[in-house]
């Protein structure tokens, strides 16, 4: 049973434009929840968190909000640049827990 | 400050034997947890020590065992290596408080098993 889900396997988006990673858990228990990008060959690198008690987060290009109530939360990247192709994975953890459950990751391909 | 650091970065070994991956994490930080990623499987956590006691523990067999030492420098050991263990292993570092738990990966260790 996958607790955290990305079920877009891949998104484009052409530079300047808004990319939207999708992401979805089934836990409620949940309560800390993680962005990484990640190249090839490479450990993911941290982006943005956000935890239960807020609805946003914000950090320069990124901004990722979490929807309680539909177990979802999203990270915005405007405006998107090519730099920024990459796999992006979101992670949750339990309350007071660093054990993270991963989703498979988005492809996003920003195109110039 | 520098990052959190993973060696060896490349490795081989045979069906049977045995393997230590280490990682240092960040300075300060005292929780270092370790995932395995396969492209089956994706990212997967394996464990966590803080202060030298394993918090938290995945689903893996126990052939997959860690330590961590006073300098919050962890070890990971795999015994008797299978094919499927060949991934990519991933260590990273936290503070390890309430607060914010935010981790923070190493370049990973990639491991085949011939």
């Amino acid at each position: 049973d996958q607790q955290v889900k990305q079920n877009s396997p891949s998104l484009s988006v052409q530079e300047g434009r808004i990319s939207i990673l999708n992401c979805d858990y089934t836990n409620s228990m949940f309560d800390y929840f993680l962005w990484y990008k990640k190249y090839p060959a490479e450990g993911p690198t941290f982006l943005i968190s956000i935890s239960s008690i807020k609805d946003k987060n914000e950090d320069g290009r990124f901004t990722v909000f979490l929807n309680k109530s539909a177990k979802h939360l999203s990270l915005h990247i405007v405006p998107s640049q090519p730099g920024d192709s990459a796999v992006y994975f979101c992670a949750a953890s339990e309350s007071g827990t660093y054990k993270y459950i991963f989703g498979t990751g988005t492809r996003l391909k920003v195109l110039a | 400050k520098a990052g959190v650091t993973q060696t060896p970065r490349y490795l081989i070994k045979t069906r049977g034997q045995q393997v230590t991956l280490s990682c240092s994490p960040i300075s300060g930080h005292r929780s270092v947890s370790w995932y395995q990623q396969t492209p089956g499987q994706g990212l997967q956590f394996l464990f966590e020590y803080f202060s030298e006691t394993q918090r938290n523990k995945g689903n893996f067999p126990g052939r997959f065992s860690g330590r961590q030492f006073s300098n919050s420098r962890s070890e990971m050991n795999v015994s008797t290596l299978e094919l499927g263990d060949s991934a990519l292993y991933l260590c990273a570092s936290s503070s390890g408080g309430a607060g914010a738990r935010e981790q923070y990966f190493g370049p990973g260790t990639r491991l085949t098993v011939t």
